[in-house]
């Protein structure tokens, strides 16, 4: 069975740390791009970084750009979220999300199949 | 960063309605654009990549249209499963974005 579980959610200060980990199990983790998208309470979607399937590539959103890292671990089947000088507006739900890709016509759409159940990150004093 | 807009912002149905959705970026993104639903307490769900092709396993009641910079979903016939919140997504440039979502509520 294909499945994805987030971790190392939580409660933390302004300007504090967390390490998200997403583990992965039932395909070929290495065939595949990788995403962590997150959700605020009563929110919608946001796409925060993805990360290329050897880790060569990696893209994030501005706001977190310089704060964050994306990454991952082929050979442990996981991946990870270093989050840093954390900001009350990254409280969310943080889903990793697996890209397969959709090809048509031989041209690569983004198509996220998979998403994890999320971790909760709340940032407060 | 691609600015997407998304209307209307909620809207009422019955079941067995067909029902639209407009997304519209504020660029052209050729057809690189996908929808998403999620309902209360659940994660999203890919329905259509591409801006036209069905994902694998979806209700062929859903179908999406458009090129450029307007695009549309299209449920056919509403139905109960079916209430919930849409979602676009461009992957034409980085960062992706998202659209703010359409609340499609029971009437």
């Amino acid at each position: 069975e294909v499945q994805l579980v987030e971790s190392g959610g939580g409660l933390v200060q302004p300007g504090g740390s967390l390490r998200l980990s997403c583990a992965v199990s039932g395909f070929t983790f290495s065939n595949y791009w990788m995403i962590w998208v997150r959700q605020a309470p009563g929110k919608g979607l946001e796409w925060v970084a993805n990360i290329k399937k050897d880790g060569s590539q990696k893209y994030y959103v501005d706001s977190v750009e310089g704060r964050f890292t994306i990454s991952r671990d082929n050979a442990k089947n996981s991946l990870y979220l270093q989050m840093n000088s954390l900001r009350v507006e990254d409280t969310a739900i943080y889903y990793c999300v697996r890209d397969p890709g959709g090809y048509v016509s031989g041209i690569y759409y983004d198509a996220f199949d998979i998403w994890g159940p999320g971790t909760m990150v709340t940032v407060s004093s | 960063a691609i600015q997407m807009t998304q209307s209307p912002s909620s809207l009422s149905a019955s079941v067995g309605d067909r029902v639209t959705i407009t997304c519209r970026a504020s660029q052209g993104i050729r057809n690189e654009l996908g929808w998403y639903q999620q309902k209360p307490g659940s994660v999203p769900k890919l329905l259509i990549y591409g801006a036209s092709n069905l994902q694998s396993g979806v209700s062929s009641r859903f179908s999406g249209s458009g090129s450029g910079t307007d695009f549309t979903l299209t449920i056919s016939c509403l139905q109960p499963e079916d209430f919930a919140t849409y979602y676009c997504l461009q992957d034409f440039d980085y960062p992706r974005t998202f659209g703010p979502g359409t609340k499609v509520e029971i009437k």
